[in-house]
């Protein structure tokens, strides 16, 4: 098993430039979320799914989109990049049988915005 | 308000040395907590997860206290290691309506000198 993988692992746009953050497990999670980490802050939920075809907003879901096609994939865009957009995102999985519910980590995606 | 406050922010201790990182949380209703070792440049990575009946989980030579009474956790390292130099966070969950929300503490900085 690979686990949760991110592409890219370092990205730079200049303020308005659009991305997509790639997100993909091969746990066959239901669960599957994105994270934001600022210095000095705790991990902050941008927006998560329960399944595919389902998503929902998190605590700073503005300037960001999600959908859910598949299981496996949850990528995130970025409609119009701002410079408060700079942080290190990592995407989740997790398993709706498992109680307390275990969520896994991508290793991450470091993105620039200039 | 949910929260959950760390200390101290940054700790260094020499190799060898035990130390102790302490967690506490004002979150209502409580479901579990967890504690995540993030090394630098990666996701963070689950050391333990205790439910509201759990009061230590040991993984290792981590282990981890719960007090559900005074809202406190702690986890404690043994016998320090260079590798364990990352940073820990700790994590409470609690239940809602639609799904579990996960608040995430702002981390201690632990360095190990040789």
């Amino acid at each position: 098993n690979a686990g949760v993988t991110q592409t890219p692992k370092f990205q730079v746009l200049k303020t308005g430039q659009s991305m997509t953050l790639q997100c993909a497990q091969d746990m066959n999670h239901e669960y599957m979320s994105w994270y934001r980490q600022d210095p000095g802050m705790g991990l902050r939920l941008i927006h998560y799914s329960v399944g595919a075809g389902i998503t929902d907003q998190g605590e700073v879901p503005n300037g960001y989109n999600v959908s859910r096609s598949t299981t496996e994939d949850f990528p995130l865009r970025l409609l119009s990049a701002a410079p408060s957009q700079t942080s290190v995102y990592f995407c989740a999985s997790s398993y709706s049988g498992d109680q307390p519910r275990e969520q896994y980590f991508g290793p991450g995606t470091r993105l620039t915005v200039t | 308000k949910n929260q959950v406050e760390q200390s101290p922010q940054s700790l260094i201790i020499l190799e060898g040395k035990n130390c102790t990182l302490q967690c506490n949380y004002t979150v209502s209703p409580f479901s579990n907590l967890r504690w995540y070792k993030q090394d630098t440049g990666r996701g963070p990575v689950s050391l333990t997860i205790m439910t509201f009946s759990e009061n230590t989980k040991s993984n290792g030579r981590y282990t981890a206290t719960l007090d559900a009474d005074t809202k406190q956790s702690s986890l404690h390292i043994t016998a320090s290691q260079l590798s364990d130099s990352a940073s820990y966070i700790c994590v409470v969950t609690t239940p809602t309506d639609r799904d579990d929300k996960i608040i995430f503490g702002k981390g201690t900085r632990l360095h190990i000198l040789p």
